[in-house]
């Protein structure tokens, strides 16, 4: 079955802008998290969705959001771009959340770089 | 904050068994230990996970001490494309799956 599918693989943004990410997970899977990795921060998690309602959230600011629709899939958006945004930013599903027992699938990333 | 502790980087030789160790000593009865590790370029892909007793899957093995408070991750014959970061984490209820520095492992030929 295919797997986590996230798009674009890359972009680049100015900085002020905003960004929508997407991300489709494995079939039957309806949690998602989503991660910003960096070379200096490493992968820490921003978000975690189940049945569209957001169930966990990192340190992050109010300008990263996201949101999960009816059939599971998730964007993430980030608004007024900063050029500390550049990063590699990755979504990860499971078949459901609060279940300690399942591991996740991450999808390939988003390289998103800000100019 | 990360809950378990793993060594920077290690080294091994190829077609030798790689023993990677984690300390995670404030693991709580419900947690369970997982294993990721993230290839050059790639997002992290799971490789094994276990609650009490030690795991075996086609990917590697995982040995868990008897009181809980550490794990190891074997790879009982690592070849080149084991080279990644291994990330040893602690899943609970609440659920957030929380990535330390994890090790880079280093494979020679």
């Amino acid at each position: 079955k295919a797997g986590v599918t996230q798009t674009p693989r890359y972009l680049i943004k100015t900085r002020g802008q905003q960004v929508t990410l997407s991300c489709s997970p494995i079939s039957g899977h309806r949690s998602v998290s989503w991660y910003q990795q960096t070379p200096g921060q490493g992968l820490q998690f921003l978000f975690e969705y189940f049945s569209e309602t957001q169930r966990n959230k990192g340190n992050f600011p109010g300008r990263f959001s996201g949101r999960q629709f009816s059939n599971s899939r998730s964007e993430m958006n980030v608004s007024t771009l900063e050029l500390g945004d550049s990063a590699l930013y990755l979504c990860a599903s499971r078949p459901r959340d609060r279940a300690s027992n399942y591991g996740y699938t991450f999808g390939s990333g988003t390289r998103l770089t800000v100019v | 904050d990360a809950k378990t502790t793993q060594p920077n980087s290690m080294e091994s030789n190829e077609e030798e068994p790689v023993h990677l160790p984690c300390n995670h000593s404030t693991i709580s009865g419900t947690d369970y230990i997982h294993w990721y590790r993230q290839l050059p370029s790639q997002g992290p892909e799971y490789v094994i996970h276990g609650l009490t007793s030690n795991v075996n899957n086609r990917m590697a093995s995982l040995a868990i001490a008897e009181d809980r408070k550490s794990s190891t991750l074997i790879l009982h014959r690592a070849t080149l494309r084991d080279a990644a970061v291994y990330y040893c984490i602690l899943t609970g209820r609440d659920d957030k799956i929380i990535f330390g520095k994890g090790t880079r492992l280093h494979i020679l030929p």
